[in-house]
């Protein structure tokens, strides 16, 4: 059973570019959360997405950020018109369920660096 | 301060002793997590704890919480160099679905 899968693993882009960032959940997992980890700090969250909605973006940049989880294919965390501090890693995580205690399974990351 | 606040921020100990972590959060919640990091990778889930819930243990790890003093600590006993990482602790808060609050981590160092 494979775990969370994101790619890519390390994505370089320069300033005004897009970036698009994959997530596979895990098998039997609807329900996906993104998290970004600047350097030297923990976890936080940005957005909560179950097929084709989005529950809660409450995390989520204004501008220039989007979060889609369509009901074929990965999640995408898409940032356009990337600036250097966008640079740092992103993490998604997956649960079998929204509610109640389960524990959510993360990825590898992406690390993201704006030149 | 933040939610999930981790103390001390950083514990360097031989291997063999055992190393304690703190974590103190604000608001009322469902749950709380422990996780670690290795440099530069992915989070691993170590436990969960709810919040009826005193004490846990797994393996080498205890986990405790007081929700009247909104703390927990992680316990990890004979400490290997192999559990040189950062330990997160995250809250699941009470009314917030099911998203993660993160604290700043503890970088623990198991010198040989």
């Amino acid at each position: 059973n494979a775990g969370v899968m994101q790619n890519p693993r390390h994505l370089v882009r320069r300033r005004g570019q897009e970036a698009r960032l994959r997530c596979s959940p895990m098998k039997g997992h609807s329900h996906v959360y993104w998290y970004r980890q600047l350097p030297e700090e923990g976890l936080k969250f940005m957005v909560y997405l179950q097929k084709e909605n989005i529950i809660d973006e409450s995390g989520m940049p204004k501008e220039r950020f989007s979060a889609e989880f369509p009901k074929e294919g990965p999640s995408i965390l898409r940032i356009q018109q990337v600036v250097r501090g966008d640079s740092a890693a992103y993490f998604c995580a997956s649960s079998p369920r929204g509610t109640g205690d389960y524990e959510q399974y993360f990825g590898p990351g992406t690390r993201l660096t704006v030149t | 301060s933040q939610q999930g606040e981790e103390d001390p921020q950083a514990l360097s100990i031989q291997e063999g002793e055992n190393a304690t972590m703190n974590c103190s959060y604000k608001t009322s919640i469902n749950n709380l997590q422990w996780y670690r990091q290795n440099s530069g990778r992915g989070l691993v889930h170590l436990i969960l704890i709810r919040s009826n819930e005193r004490e846990k243990h797994s393996g080498r790890l205890r986990v405790t919480l007081d929700t009247s003093k909104k703390s927990s600590s992680l316990l990890i006993t004979a400490s290997r160099a192999a559990d040189t990482a950062s330990y997160f602790c995250a809250t699941s808060l009470t009314g917030g679905g099911n998203k993660l609050t993160f604290g700043t981590g503890t970088q623990l160092k198991v010198e040989l």
